[in-house]
């Protein structure tokens, strides 16, 4: 079946590295996006990734994919409190259509 | 460009009671979406449209109904609202349904 899963919290320090962790069921996902959630705001990309790609960084953020185990992640370099967020990965599902399969979401807490 | 935008911000309505959200984008995009969001539960889509004129059923449309009649707006409405649609409601607009989608700032609903 369909289904993005991450799990629910994360705590680290300010200046610290934080990965966020999503797997995910279609291996034939062409695009896999993060998103960030402000509290009261809607969804905002992040960034995202294509299938065919391993790695990618820009900036603090490092993407990583692993196609064999459908897992990907999202690390922030140097973590600060502006970064506490909530954050979905989220992967095109093919089923004759589309569709956009959000996870439930990492709620990321920074301690200053 | 103001992007994706959503009226009203909140609304409190006694069970039963109808209303209509209202959802405008200026990217003339083709792509529209209604989610809903709940704690523990991400997002989960209630309708979406392909087009002008066009709408589709999504995750949990139960309750709700939806209308594209211009390509910059699409309306979300509950005929009767229970409790149980007691929510934050997310409208989000895209190029295509490959893409990164663009959200509103969000529609916190309660139903007493």
């Amino acid at each position: 079946g369909e289904d993005v899963e991450q799990s629910l919290f994360l705590s680290v320090r300010e200046g610290d590295s934080s990965v966020i962790n999503c797997t995910y069921t279609d291996s034939s996902s062409t695009y896999l996006y993060w998103y960030k959630q402000e509290p009261g705001a809607g969804l905002q990309l992040l960034t995202y990734i294509f299938s065919n790609m391993d790695m990618k960084q820009d900036q603090r953020l490092t993407v990583l994919l692993n196609k064999k185990d459908k897992h990907l992640s999202l690390r922030i370099a140097d973590t600060q409190t502006g970064d506490s967020a909530i954050y979905f990965c989220a992967e095109i599902y093919t089923s004759g259509t589309y569709k956009y399969i959000f996870g439930t979401g990492t709620r990321l807490k920074v301690l200053a | 460009n103001a992007g994706v935008t959503q009226t009203p911000k909140f609304r409190v309505l006694k069970t039963g009671q109808s209303m209509t959200l209202l959802c405008a984008q200026d990217m003339n995009h083709e792509y529209m979406y209604w989610y809903r969001q709940d704690p523990g539960m991400g997002l989960r889509l209630i309708h979406y449209s392909v087009g002008e004129g066009t709408t589709a059923k999504g995750e949990v449309p139960d309750g709700y109904n939806v209308s594209r009649l211009k390509k910059q707006n699409f309306l979300l409405g509950l005929e009767s609202a229970a409790p149980s649609q007691t929510s934050v409601y997310f409208c989000a607009s895209s190029y295509s349904q490959k893409r990164e989608q663009y959200f509103g700032p969000g529609t916190r609903l309660t139903v007493t």
